[in-house]
């Protein structure tokens, strides 16, 4: 089955610092890779999702790149707010299948 | 517009008892998940439904649980008899069509506590 790792160590940044996040995979490649939002005691929200031809997406101040030769995806906040602290979770498809990463926490310090 | 509603938002009940959590999608979404949330395991995958058909069922932990959606507006979650290791946050989410292809939208949760 497939195996989501993502960082279990809180990531800290100074405010106006780009936060990078990091997903990485093992075994069968998606066809699509998902990055979802969640803050404590909600349910986690959609902010982006990247297909394995696309080599990067970008909305607003956030940024994924999806390399398939890497199994990786990294997720960019650029001009980090403190606002945007939360968990990040990746996401993605295998063999008609989902499967969640266990997150990043990230806190961003004024 | 609304979300994804679930209910209740918390349940306690003690070992044994039946529990049965409720769902009801984003009108006009054709697919449904149900999800489980623990610290150890993580957002796992139970079931997911397509146009009110069960999917794949393969995520759900034993026969204790069953998931229906009797029509596009409604799903439930049972689980019955309970046991103190079912303590989690369970989670449904609703996406347009039916293809991982698609954002999911997901409602707050229902804080299970089995005692």
């Amino acid at each position: 089955s497939q195996k989501i790792e993502q960082n279990s160590e809180a990531l800290n940044i100074q405010e106006g610092k780009t936060a990078t996040l990091t997903c990485n995979y093992t075994n069968y490649s998606p066809a699509y890779l998902q990055w979802y939002r969640q803050d404590p005691g909600r349910g986690p929200v959609f902010l982006l999702l990247i297909r394995e031809n696309e080599k990067e997406k970008r909305k607003e101040r956030l940024k994924v790149t999806f390399d398939t030769t890497l199994k990786q995806s990294l997720f960019h906040i650029t001009a980090s707010q403190p606002a945007d602290s939360a968990t990040y979770l990746c996401a993605l498809d295998n063999f008609n299948k989902f499967y969640f990463g266990s997150g990043t926490k990230l806190n961003v310090k004024p | 517009d609304a979300g994804v509603i679930q209910s209740p938002r918390h349940e306690v009940t003690e070992m044994g008892q039946e529990v049965t959590l409720r769902c009801k999608p984003i009108s006009g979404h054709n697919s449904l998940f149900w999800y489980r949330q623990t610290m150890m395991r993580g957002l796992e995958l139970l079931i997911y439904f397509n146009n009110n058909v069960p999917i794949d069922d393969s995520g759900m932990p034993e026969d204790r649980f069953s998931a229906k959606m009797p029509n596009a507006s409604f799903s439930t979650l049972k689980i019955q008899p309970s046991e103190p290791r079912d303590s989690a946050v369970y989670f449904c989410a609703s996406s347009p069509r039916d293809r991982f292809n698609q954002p999911q939208h997901f409602g707050d949760g229902t804080r299970l506590s089995i005692l």
